[in-house]
């Protein structure tokens, strides 16, 4: 149980274009969902946490208009990176939290982003 | 503020035992996680420990929380080859909605 899937796993763009990564929880309800990239050989920077039906809550130094976050239900959160860059260029990385109270976060198996 | 180090990287031999090291500044962390990357793939959550512990073990995985010194480490105990990968300490914070900060993490590479 409490898989989490992340879909495309990779993906490449043109600079000045928008991509779309999805996060989906497959065998629960994810109240909370939250988006982390990951530099080369480098740890995981927490982007935002979005809470399901609300706006998303960014992290300081992230651009909200163009690391853009839904999450419309409680099993599937997107990050939609608009006018990408090619230092935009990471490993996007979502994780799910089942309850409010729940300690426990469900990482997907991130997503290859490459700007061209 | 929260800031959490580790070494960057580890090498030991099949068979002999890992520890892996973490050290955290927020005195409020409420648990402190270990978790596995392997190449080109997402976070696998090995173990955990409540920040009113001082260890945890599971297996072949033993967690020492030392709190005064804000020092966590994990230990493996007869390392495999297929234990190879990155390996991030995290801690939430008490009161900060669960969100994790992650260590810099630490290349655990096991020889034959």
């Amino acid at each position: 149980g409490a898989v989490v899937s992340q879909h495309p796993s990779w993906v490449i763009c043109k600079s000045g274009t928008s991509v779309k990564i999805e996060c989906r929880s497959l065998d629960f309800q994810a109240t909370t969902m939250f988006w982390y990239r990951q530099f080369p050989k480098q740890s995981l920077m927490l982007m935002a946490t979005s809470n399901e039906g609300s706006k998303a809550t960014y992290e300081q130094g992230v651009e909200k208009d163009k690391f853009l976050i839904n999450h419309a239900s409680l099993t599937l959160s997107t990050l939609t990176v608009t006018s990408a860059h090619p230092e935009d260029s990471s490993f996007y990385i979502c994780s799910a939290r089942e309850g409010a109270s729940s300690y426990e976060q469900y990482f997907g198996p991130g997503t290859r982003l490459t700007v061209t | 503020g929260e800031d959490v180090e580790q070494s960057l990287f580890l090498s030991v031999r099949e068979g002999d035992s890992s520890v892996i090291n973490c050290t955290y500044t927020d005195s409020s962390s409420t648990y402190l996680y270990w978790y596995k990357q392997e190449p080109g793939a997402g976070l696998q959550l090995l173990t955990y420990i409540f920040s009113n512990m001082d260890m945890k073990q599971d297996q072949r995985l033993t967690v020492l929380l030392n709190k005064k010194d804000k020092h966590l480490s994990l230990r493996i105990a007869d390392t495999q080859t297929g234990d190879s990968a990155i390996y991030f300490c995290a801690e939430s914070i008490r009161g900060g909605g669960n969100k994790l900060t992650f260590g810099t993490g630490t290349q655990l590479k096991v020889e034959l």
